[in-house]
């Protein structure tokens, strides 16, 4: 069936690097793909979302490409602080409708 | 503080017991689901309510029985549950008008079903 997936449970940086988190779709007709964020304790949090007809989208310190041909999306995340510390997830909108499909996560760690 | 208000945080209830989920949007959003968390697995979308009406059930077994009295409010009924219904149980709402797919959460419902 349709999926959403995670290269990696688990990514730890050095404070100040850049963050690359990568995520495989398999649906090809979702119309946003979206990034969340989930601290400990907390529900995910909307990061940032790029339309499948768009190959790029920057944020306040985010970036989200999309490359279709590969079916990737990937979240980077510029000199990553200890409140970026959090898992990560890939979702897409393919319902027209809200139907958000959540993968499963990647954790971030990152060391003082 | 994310406008969606979710009670209990936390409950522990047995097999037999009846309890009851609620949340709260403050967003004047029209749109609300119920998401479940377990560990190690995806987020697993179960109802979602558009104007009060259910617009979605994801297969979710009768022992969750979702109620949206208004467009503000959304509650999950828990009945003879078993304990893989432990989870964290996570409320969202959204505005019907944007199609991006960005959703409002509450921070859970943590339940354990001893």
């Amino acid at each position: 069936g349709e999926s959403v997936g995670l290269h990696l449970p688990t990514l730890s940086v050095q404070e100040g690097d850049n963050s690359i988190i990568n995520c495989a779709y398999s649906n090809s007709a979702s119309d946003y793909f979206i990034w969340y964020k989930q601290e400990s304790g907390k529900g995910p949090q909307f990061i940032i979302d790029i339309r499948s007809n768009m190959d790029k989208r920057q944020g306040q310190r985010v970036t989200v490409l999309l490359n279709k041909t590969v079916k990737h999306l990937s979240l980077q995340i510029a000199a990553t602080q200890p409140g970026d510390s959090a898992v990560y997830f890939c979702a897409e909108n393919s319902g027209g409708y809200q139907k958000v499909t959540f993968g499963t996560g990647t954790k971030l760690q990152v060391i003082p | 503080e994310t406008g969606v208000t979710q009670t209990p945080r936390h409950l522990v209830m047995g097999m037999t017991n009846k309890k009851s989920l609620k949340c709260e949007q403050h967003l004047g959003h029209n749109a609300m689901y119920w998401y479940k968390q377990s560990a190690k697995k995806p987020l697993e979308l179960m109802f979602v309510y558009n104007f009060k009406e259910q617009t979605e059930n994801n297969s979710v077994p009768s022992r969750f029985s979702p109620e949206c009295p208004n467009s503000s409010h959304l509650f999950l009924h828990l009945h003879t549950l078993q304990p893989e219904d432990s989870a964290l149980y996570l409320c969202a709402s959204s505005d019907h008008r944007a199609n991006t797919g960005e959703l409002f959460f509450g921070e859970g419902s943590r339940l354990t079903v001893l």
